[in-house]
């Protein structure tokens, strides 16, 4: 399996533009994971799915913030207006079962917003 | 509120020397406690999971131990090599959905 796949690795964009990232989960897993990593605040988990239902999205920071999952091989998550404080890197995770399952992590999209 | 601390403090180490990493929490009754590791510039990868009922666990040169009652727990790696720098983060999980929370982690300097 190819593991967890992001899009893109890199984006940079102006304040107020739209931005989209997407995660492709690994196959079979079905739980789905969304978290922000800055160096003043540590990995934060923004938003998950299970079974591509949102279960718990109180992480998400703010109306600006939106994700979804239409089927079980694909996540968006869209900033909309962007803004610089929302740069970050941004990962998703997915895992499968219930429980303490290990989370397998993509490789994150670096976002900047000038 | 929750609180998750590891050392902000990077942790540097003698090749071949034991080194041990904390996680202290407050305020969470976790059920289980997973450690991961990341490389720079890559997501974390996970290493050992260790639930409340179990005291210790280990994989290889890796020993992970759980306290409940001093809400505490050490990550140890033993023989270390330098190509085990990096930063290690520890996550704190409930149950239920898999939902865990992570540590800031601490970041790992084995010199050769």
């Amino acid at each position: 399996d190819a593991g967890v796949i992001q899009s893109p690795r890199h984006e940079v964009t102006e304040m107020g533009q739209e931005v989209t990232l997407r995660c492709k989960p690994i196959s079979g897993h079905n739980s789905l994971f969304w978290y922000r990593q800055t160096m003043m605040r540590g990995l934060e988990l923004l938003i998950y799915f299970n079974n591509n239902v949102p279960i718990d999205d109180s992480g998400m920071p703010e109306d600006r913030f939106s994700a979804k999952m239409p089927n079980a091989s694909f996540s968006t998550l869209k900033i909309q207006p962007s803004e610089p404080r929302d740069s970050a890197v941004y990962f998703c995770a997915s895992s499968y079962g219930q429980g303490s399952g290990e989370q397998y992590f993509g490789p994150g999209t670096r976002l900047t917003v000038t | 509120s929750q609180k998750i601390e590891q050392n902000s403090e990077a942790l540097n180490i003698q090749e071949g020397k034991t080194a041990t990493l904390t996680c202290n929490y407050t305020n969470y009754s976790p059920a289980y406690l997973q450690w991961y590791r990341q490389d720079p510039g890559r997501g974390p990868v996970f290493l050992l999971l260790i639930r409340e009922n179990e005291k210790e666990k280990r994989k290889e040169r890796l020993k992970v131990t759980f306290d409940t009652t001093l809400k505490q727990s050490l990550f140890h790696i033993t023989a270390s090599q330098p190509a085990d720098s990096a930063t290690y983060l520890c996550a704190l999980g409930s149950g239920g959905y898999q939902k865990v929370t992570f540590g800031t982690g601490t970041k790992l300097q084995v010199i050769p």
